[in-house]
């Protein structure tokens, strides 16, 4: 089964830093990957996704993550985070045409003025 | 178009009482699934529902049911309540049509707390 494994629990920076969340995921089968960011007392919003084709993923509000099936990584990118940016993120993948997807236990992003 | 919406927002119950918690997915999506968010377990995927069948389920005691109506409208019960079972509550909805990696949507969530 796959499964995700998030490596940093907390990631304290200041502002205008740049950011790297880092996600591994293990798979014995092809997989999509995704990255969902949750403000206080809020649902998940889809930050970006990797299905196929380009390694490099852009996605919203200036994050982008590489997917390098080598390492089985799939790390999220931003160069120059805000106050704003504060939240927790999830990395989470899914094997196919299904619902089931299996998150990381997330990050938590504290961005400091 | 209007997003995921789930309801009742906050709700607290005794344990031993039993609870339903709704869901609206997005306009045109026929596949529901459910995942319960707590601090110690995080995210873990319950079940999914596409066009009124059971697709999938997690691993997850028989007191955690759903159902999908026809207009893919979803409810999810727990019987028997354990303190264990206070948990953010988030469901999700997507085309479902075949299309692999289909981007899910997530509602805000219902908070449920069991005293």
């Amino acid at each position: 089964a796959q499964s995700v494994t998030q490596l940093d629990s907390q990631v304290p920076v200041f502002e205008e830093a740049p950011v790297e969340l880092r996600c591994n995921y293990s798979s014995s089968v092809s997989v999509y990957l995704f990255w969902y960011v949750q403000y206080p007392n809020q649902g998940l919003q889809l930050l970006l996704k990797y299905l196929s084709g380009s390694t490099l993923v852009k996605g919203i509000n200036g994050f982008e993550a590489e997917f390098n099936k080598s390492q089985t990584s799939f790390h999220l990118r931003k160069p120059s985070v805000h106050i704003s940016d504060t939240a927790e993120y999830f990395c989470a993948v899914t094997k196919g045409n299904n619902n089931d997807m299996r998150f990381g236990a997330g990050t938590r992003l504290t961005v400091k003025p | 178009k209007a997003g995921v919406t789930q309801t009742p927002r906050y709700l607290i119950k005794t344990r031993g009482q039993q609870v339903t918690l709704s869901c609206s997915p997005i306009s045109g999506h026929r596949s529901v699934s459910w995942y319960q968010q707590t601090p110690g377990q995080g995210l873990q995927f319950l079940f999914e529902y596409f066009s009124e069948t059971q697709r999938n389920k997690g691993n997850f005691p028989g007191r955690f049911s759903g159902r999908q109506f026809s207009n893919s409208r979803s409810e999810m019960n727990v019987s028997t309540l354990e303190l264990g079972d206070s948990a953010l509550y988030l469901c999700a909805s997507s085309p479902g049509q075949g299309t692999t990696g289909n981007t899910i949507y997530f509602g805000e969530g219902s908070w449920l707390t069991v005293v």
